[in-house]
This record gives structure tokens, sequence and C-alpha cells, in this order.
């Protein structure tokens, strides 16, 4: 069963604004993985942040990790129309090892 | 980035038939591969680890003699859907990780429909 749960499940947001979207999950951690899907896609990894580490940059993206609170955010700055996908958190106990995928956020930015 | 490439895109079979799914890791070699499974507007769901040169590891609830895995090199590891049935329509996933490395490498999928 997946132990990651992510809010909201939709986000409809305008072209330019930000997107916030968060993830919760359940037992330690060792990397925390930010991952997005276009409808009917593969995965493209977007940003890995590891345990001891709070929070990172990557272009437009801000990802936190709280380890106390079990969770981490991504925030997508001045959205663009195609930032439009599906946006799971992965967590993985040991490097290398089995990713558990968080339920998702459907994203959706109108032009 | 790795490249990791699943093959084929997508395959429409009947049912009883079986589909063999291919992963390839193009410009490394990958000790472990894992295999997903997404329903519709759902999550990835695992279902199992390939590890090169050894048995899959399958989650719980997961048949393994439905879903032959096959890890023979560390670049090829195979995904072999046996007497599918419509249930077992679905978009399929393979990852792949490098050795001595963190991330995961995805491959573009394949989405079954067995009618």
């Amino acid at each position: 069963s997946q132990q990651g749960e992510e809010d909201p499940q939709a986000l409809s947001i305008q072209e330019g604004e930000n997107a916030t979207m968060n993830c919760s999950y359940k037992t330690s951690i060792n990397n925390l993985q930010w991952y997005r899907q276009n409808s009917g896609r593969g995965l493209v990894h977007l940003i890995l942040i590891r345990s001891n580490e709070r929070e990172k940059h990557s272009g437009r993206l801000r990802v936190t990790l709280d380890t106390s609170k079990k969770s981490s955010s991504l925030l997508i700055t001045a959205s663009r129309a195609a930032d439009t996908a599906s946006y799971f958190c992965a967590t993985d106990r040991t490097s290398g090892s089995r990713l558990t995928f968080g339920e998702g956020t459907q994203l959706t930015v109108n032009p | 980035g790795a490249v990791v490439s699943q093959h084929p895109s997508w395959v429409i079979c009947k049912s009883g038939t079986s589909v063999k799914i291919e992963c390839r890791s193009l410009d490394f070699q990958a000790t472990t591969m894992f295999w997903y499974r997404q329903f519709p507007k759902q999550s990835l769901m695992l279902m199992a680890t390939s590890n090169e040169g050894s048995k899959a590891t399958y989650e719980q609830g997961v048949e393994k003699d439905k879903f032959l895995i096959n890890h023979a090199s560390l670049t090829l590891s195979t995904l072999t859907v046996t007497s599918a049935h419509p249930e077992d329509s679905s978009f399929y996933i393979c990852s792949a990780v490098a050795v001595r490395d963190t991330e995961a490498f995805f491959g573009q999928g394949t989405r079954l429909t067995v009618v």
C-alpha cells in the first residue's frame, strides 16, 4: 500500500501564479524525490532532497523537507501552462532501494 | 541524465495471451530494476524488484507466476504478463538504479490493454 499522502489531490491555478504541493510519509526515509508525469507518460525526475537537507532549489522549483513532521513541499514559482501534469513524491529508505510513491497531485495551469 | 528505454510503449492483446515488456538501461549498468503498475488516476504501485542474476522479489499480492520477471543482464529486465486478462490492463513502468547511485531513472511506460 502507498504510504505517502499528497495534498491537494487536484490544484488549478492561473499562469504566473505559484503552485504548492505537499507530501507526507509515515516511516523514516533516506531520500525524498519529486517526479512529474504528463498524462499517460513516464515519470520525469524533478529533484531529490536527502534526509539531512531542509531545502533545495532547482530553477523554478523549491523543495522543503521537515523530517520531524515527515512532510515535504514542492513549490513551483511563476507557473506555466506547460507545468500542467501530475506530481508525485517518492521516498526510499536506503539509496537505490524501492520507492514508495504518494498519491499525487494533479496540477492544472490555465493560460 | 541516464536513459531507460521501455518497449513497447503500448500493446493490445487478446485475453489468454502473454505479453513481454522490455526495460533497458541504455547508458549505464543497472544492478536493480523495479517494475511498477499504475491504474488510471492512481499512483504507482511497486510490483517487484529485479536484481541482475537473481530471482525477483515480489510485493505482497503480486502473483509471481503471472508476472514473470527476468533480469539476465545489467542492462535488461523483462516483465512477461502471462495469460493476460482484462483486469491486467494498466500502465506498466520500469525504473533502473545505477550501481552505487541514488536516483532511479524511469522508462516511458507501457500501456497494456487486454481485450
